[in-house]
């Protein structure tokens, strides 16, 4: 199973602010991770698959990067509806999930 | 735009079978892959499995002995049973569609459904 850990668990920024999130997988994915945006009692929402595609109407804030074993979400400059959960997934083998980062204000 | 959702019993006895449907409007079932996921309370996400339309599913090998996903592409529908449940079982249940076999992501979720197992 490919373990993906994302860290950190908790980030606490101010709206405007850049934010940085890492998943690092146990084993190479290639560029197969997505990331994901949870706020609660809401379904995920798909930002970012393959690594650094955008989906279907996520804004230009939301970029992702990485390959192999490593890979990062930055949120450009926080917006009051962007603190919530975010998850990365893999799909190697099987679909695995991180732990998640709590985005939360400042 | 394609909508998914999830129908089933919220309370299920524990050593019985969770059953539960996802129904896909707005779209065909064919050409995708579908999946289960499910999210125990204040927990993170687990992948169940998925099912392509033409009845070729893959399971997360932790649930494999006890997971069954199935496909009725004239009901536009997939199906999750999860049978010998016990209280760790108790989650949101979320269907979702993947974007393709080989892309990492999935576009479009269900809402969710609530399932307790409880006696």
């Amino acid at each position: 199973e490919i373990v993906l850990t994302q860290s950190p668990a908790t980030l606490s920024l101010s709206p405007g602010e850049r934010a940085t999130l890492s998943c690092r997988a146990s084993q190479s994915v290639s560029s197969y991770l997505a990331w994901y945006q949870q706020k609660a009692g809401q379904a995920p929402r798909l930002l970012i698959y393959d690594a650094s595609n955008r989906a279907t109407g996520i804004p230009a804030r939301f970029s992702g990067s990485g390959s192999g074993t490593d890979f990062t979400l930055t949120i450009s400059s926080l917006e009051p509806e962007d603190f919530a959960v975010y998850y990365c997934q893999q799909r190697s083998n099987w679909p695995t999930f991180g732990q998640g980062t709590k985005l939360k204000i400042k | 735009q394609v909508q998914l959702q999830e129908s089933g019993p919220g309370l299920v006895k524990p050593s019985e079978t969770l059953s539960l449907t996802c129904t896909v409007s707005g779209g065909s079932i064919s050409s995708y892959y579908w999946s289960w996921i499910r999210q125990p309370p204040g927990e993170g996400l687990e992948w169940i499995g998925y099912i392509y339309y033409s009845g070729s599913a893959n399971y997360n090998p932790s649930l494999k002995s006890r997971v069954t996903i199935s496909v009725d592409t004239s009901k536009n529908q997939f199906s999750l049973k999860l049978s010998s449940v016990t209280a760790a079982d108790t989650a949101v249940y979320y269907c979702a569609r993947n974007m393709g076999i080989a892309v990492a992501g999935m576009d479009v979720w269900g809402q969710g459904t609530t399932v307790t197992v409880s006696s």
